[in-house]
């Protein structure tokens, strides 16, 4: 039972242009996302996170978007820059347990 | 301030023999988790703590053990490595109740092969 799902293994965008990353989930009591940025041989990094009373978070060029009814969440990245290039994941907390679950990951290309 | 630390960073198995994957984090953290990265299928939990002498398991436990004994340690056992444990694993820490506003810090990974 994948409770975190990202249906799109890879996205390639221009520089400068907007990279929109999606997640789907299916367990209404995740009270948290957190999207999650992973460069080759490297750990993955806290990006920015949403709580589920909101529908939106911005950080700089980063925005995550909450929508409860359709269970999706999606990541807005502008400008692109090559330097964004990497996995991103978006994971959640399913209930009140302390462990965090991930999806399968989106694979971003920001091209020059 | 070292962060988490995972050692070894690289280890090569034979079928049935055991290991210990390190992991320790310097940051008086309540939360660590240990997942593994598979091509297509994401970051996987096998185990998880909330704190010292209590772990529960994640969604690949078997053929894992772990024990929290310390604050800062979470060691990860292989008993009986298998070709299917070859696998890239991550251990993970939070200070917050839920690791959620703040986050999870995760080590570099270790890359373990099992032949």
């Amino acid at each position: 039972d994948q409770q975190v799902k990202q249906n799109s293994p890879s996205l390639s965008v221009q520089e400068g242009r907007i990279s929109i990353l999606n997640c789907d989930y299916t367990n209404s009591m995740f009270d948290y996302f957190l999207w999650y940025k992973k460069y080759p041989a490297e750990g993955p990094t806290f990006l920015i996170s949403i709580s589920s009373i909101k529908d939106k978070n911005e950080d700089g060029r980063f925005t995550v978007f909450l929508n409860k009814s359709a269970k999706h969440l999606s990541l807005h990245i502008v400008p692109s820059q090559p330097g964004d290039s990497a996995v991103y994941f978006c994971a959640g907390p399913p209930g009140n347990t302390g462990k965090l679950i991930f999806g399968q990951g989106t694979t971003l290309q920001v091209k020059p | 301030n070292a962060g988490v630390t995972q050692t070894p960073k690289f280890q090569v198995l034979k079928t049935g023999q055991s290991m210990t994957l390190q992991c320790a984090q310097d940051m008086n953290h309540e939360y660590m988790s240990w997942y593994r990265q598979d091509p297509g299928m994401g970051l996987r939990l096998i185990h998880y703590s909330v704190g010292a002498g209590i772990t529960d398991q994640g969604e690949v436990p078997n053929g894992y053990n772990v024990s929290r004994s310390t604050t800062e340690d979470f060691p990860l056992r292989l008993l009986s490595a298998a070709p299917s444990q070859t696998s890239v694993y991550f251990c993970a820490s939070s200070r917050g109740a839920k690791g959620t506003v703040y986050g999870y810090t995760f080590g570099s990974g270790t890359r373990l092969t099992v032949v």
